[in-house]
C-alpha cells in the first residue's frame, strides 16, 4: 500500500510570492490534516479535510488556506510568504480522522522564505 | 490553550535500558494519546495510541496514561541506538486535530 506521497519536497520562494503544496493521503484515506513544524514551535495544526469540507482550523493566519478533492488529495496554499513561514510542512492521513485509526505523516514539503 | 508538555532533553541512556519518556497534558477532556517518532530529517511516524487508563504493550514499547495525574509515559525496554530520535507526545484537540508535544531527544549509547 503506497503511503502519503507530499509534492514537491523541496521549495525555495521569495517573501510575498504565494506557494501551492500538495498531498495525495493514503488509498482509502478520506481525511487529511495539514501541519507546521518549525524548531521553536513544534508541530502545529493549521487544518483538517474530510469529504472536500475543512472540518477543523488551526491559530494560523488567512494567508493559509486549503482545499481537498473529490479523490482526497488535498491542496495547501500560502499567499504573500513571509519569512517566518519557512518551515517543514507536512500532511498526515487517516480513515476517518485519528480517532479510532492512525494518523500517516507524509514525508513533508521543506520550504525556504528568503 | 490546550498544551502537551515534554521534557525537551536530550535523555540519554546506555544500551540494553529502559528508556522513560514522560508528557502531561492540560485539557482533562482528552481522551486519546499517541506518541511518535521522528528521525532527523524524517517525518513522525506512530508508535503507538492509548486510550485507556494503564498500560498498554506493543513490543518493546509500554505507553501508560494515568488520566487522573493527566500524564502520559513511554518506556522504551531494551533500548538500541537505533532507538535514538526525537519522541513526540499528542492529545486530541477539540475536533479531529492533534495537539503535539515539543518532543523529547533520545539518545541511546553503545
Amino acid at each position: 500500500k503506497a503511503g502519503v506521497t507530499q509534492t514537491p519536497r523541496y521549495l525555495i520562494k521569495t517573501r510575498g510570492q504565494q506557494v501551492t503544496l500538495s498531498c495525495s493521503p493514503i488509498s482509502g484515506h478520506r481525511s487529511v490534516s495539514w501541519y507546521q513544524q518549525t524548531p521553536g514551535q513544534g508541530l502545529q495544526f493549521l487544518f483538517e479535510y474530510f469529504s472536500e469540507t475543512q472540518r477543523n482550523k488551526g491559530n494560523f493566519p488567512g494567508r493559509f488556506s486549503g482545499r481537498q478533492f473529490s479523490n482526497s488529495r488535498s491542496e495547501m496554499n500560502v499567499s504573500t510568504l513571509e519569512l517566518g513561514d519557512s518551515a517543514l510542512y507536512l500532511c498526515a492521513s487517516s480513515l476517518v480522522d485519528y480517532r479510532g485509526s492512525e494518523q500517516y505523516f507524509g514525508p513533508g514539503t521543506r520550504l525556504t522564505v528568503t | 490553550q490546550k498544551e502537551v508538555e515534554q521534557n525537551s532533553g536530550p535523555l540519554s541512556v546506555p544500551e540494553g535500558a529502559i528508556a522513560s519518556l514522560n508528557c502531561t497534558y492540560s485539557d482533562r477532556g482528552s481522551q486519546s494519546f499517541f506518541w511518535y517518532r521522528q528521525y532527523s530529517g524524517k517525518s513522525p511516524e506512530l508508535i503507538m495510541f492509548i486510550y485507556s487508563n494503564g498500560d498498554k504493550e506493543d513490543g518493546r514499547f509500554t505507553a501508560q496514561l494515568n488520566k487522573a495525574s493527566q500524564y502520559v509515559s513511554l518506556l522504551i525496554r531494551d533500548s538500541q541506538p537505533s532507538d535514538s530520535a526525537t519522541y513526540l507526545c499528542a492529545g486530541e484537540g477539540s475536533q479531529g486535530n492533534l495537539i503535539f508535544g515539543k518532543g523529547t531527544k533520545l539518545s541511546v549509547k553503545p
